[in-house]
């Protein structure tokens, strides 16, 4: 079936570092995809999404590129900031119910 | 913007008693949704709805029910619960599959 892999479950970073964090997918076609992120005690919020190779998506100087060859919609992030400490969930809709990967943490050092 | 609201926020309950989860969405969204998470399993979709009077299985469907009596509102009922069911469920509501959706604070449940 349908799976989203993030490669990372934890990440440590100081103030403006460059930030990866890994998503491959799983899926016939052209799924929709999408990044999350969720600070501690909330629940998810929707960064941006993607459905076309090639597509670029981006929100609050997050980025990602569709890549139909490799799979692959890797969040990236310039220079973060310790706000940005939280949980990343990369997600796919395909032709069944939305799939969530396992989350990345990333902590943040000022 | 998208409000989605959940209540209990936190509840215990006991082995084998009826436990029920309710969420009320203010932005007229067709589709709804719950999901659990869990540390190493990230969210994981129990059930969802088309809409009012709909239904439907997700992929870990075992051990819940769920009711959508209006547009507005989604329950999610455990009928005998169990410690396995301890987590955190989220509410989401959205209005198509292939856009986003907002997601409510969540719920904690622990079952003793």
């Amino acid at each position: 079936g349908d799976s989203v892999t993030q490669t990372e479950g934890q990440v440590a970073l100081s103030e403006e570092d460059f930030l990866t964090i890994h998503c491959n997918y799983s899926a016939s076609g052209y799924p929709a995809l999408f990044w999350y992120v969720q600070y501690p005690g909330e629940g998810p919020q929707f960064l941006f999404r993607a459905s076309r190779d090639k597509e670029k998506g981006s929100s609050r100087g997050f980025e990602a590129t569709y890549d139909k060859g490799t799979t692959s919609f890797h969040l990236r992030k310039a220079s973060v900031q310790e706000s940005d400490s939280a949980v990343y969930y990369c997600a796919l809709r395909d032709n069944n119910a939305p799939r969530f990967g396992a989350g990345t943490k990333l902590s943040v050092k000022p | 913007e998208a409000a989605v609201t959940q209540s209990p926020r936190n509840k215990v309950a006991v082995t084998g008693g009826k436990v029920t989860l309710s969420c009320n969405q203010t932005n007229n969204h067709n589709n709804m949704y719950w999901y659990r998470q869990d540390t190493g399993h990230g969210l994981r979709l129990i059930h969802y709805s088309y809409g009012a009077g709909s239904t439907e299985k997700g992929d870990i469907p075992d051990g819940y029910k769920a009711s959508r009596p209006s547009q507005e509102n989604f329950s999610l009922i455990l009928e005998l619960a169990t410690p396995s069911q301890t987590s955190v469920y989220f509410c989401a509501s959205g209005w198509d599959w292939d856009y986003e959706q907002y997601f409510g604070p969540g719920t904690r449940l622990t079952v003793l």
